[in-house]
């Protein structure tokens, strides 16, 4: 498909389980970026790639969390631990090349529904 | 401290009227907004921004308006369709980091038929 692919689309898992999230950006987008929203909040800034490289990583909750990005592409986000407050939807975005105004036009995926139990 | 504020978490308008979202922002760095519109179970889509640098914007049904002094903005939609039925989403950025999006919490519009 020509978008921003996210799996699993749903995931529930026990409390104290790690959890890996995998995005697959739009070909060609050379940003990244995870975002989550917690249920009644607005989309709150995880992560940042360009390329392969973070830059950004200020809004990662805890050390917990972590992200990689590998051959430019396919990203992961991984939050071991899990807490109950970790639910939340987490979403992907990708964007062609920052530093343009297209860069804000984020395209994002359809998100990963996460509930710890 | 939340820089990006939408006080209205609903909104319900009927069909052909005009809708009126608004967004309020506390942040006087922000020189960039954008509006998102989502459909549940999908993810956000882009649908109408606006630089400092301008007053309004706009794109077919849809217009932005930007008042920098009262750091607010709005989304009009006019005239309102059943389609439009969504949570909006107002979220800005500066210069210095456009690449990081603030987002409000959202607004959820339903246009009644």
């Amino acid at each position: 498909g020509a978008g921003v692919s996210q799996s699993p689309s749903n995931k529930v898992t026990e409390k104290g389980k790690d959890v890996e999230l995998r995005c697959d950006p739009i070909s060609g987008h050379t940003a990244l970026y995870w975002y989550r929203q917690s249920l009644g909040q607005g989309l709150e800034f995880l992560i940042y790639f360009q390329g392969n490289s973070a830059p950004d990583k200020s809004g990662l909750p805890s050390d917990r969390f972590s992200a990689e990005r590998t051959g430019g592409s396919v990203s992961t986000l991984t939050i071991q631990r899990t807490q109950q407050e970790d639910s939340a939807v987490y979403l992907c975005a990708s964007s062609p090349m920052p530093g343009t105004t297209t860069n804000e036009k984020l395209f994002f995926g359809s998100g990963t529904q996460l509930s710890v139990l | 401290d939340q820089q990006v504020k939408q006080n209205s978490p609903s909104l319900s308008v009927q069909e052909g009227r005009i809708s009126i979202l608004n967004c309020d922002y506390t942040n006087s760095m922000f020189d960039y907004f954008l509006w998102y519109k989502k459909y549940p179970a999908e993810g956000p889509t882009f649908l109408i921004s606006i630089s400092s640098i301008k007053d309004k914007n706009e794109d077919g049904r849809f217009t932005v308006f930007l008042n920098k002094s009262a750091k607010h903005l709005s989304l009009h939609i006019v005239p309102s369709q059943p389609g439009d039925s969504a949570v909006y989403f107002c979220a800005a950025t500066s210069g210095g980091s456009n690449y990081k999006l603030t987002f409000g919490k959202g607004t959820l519009l339903t246009v009644n038929p």
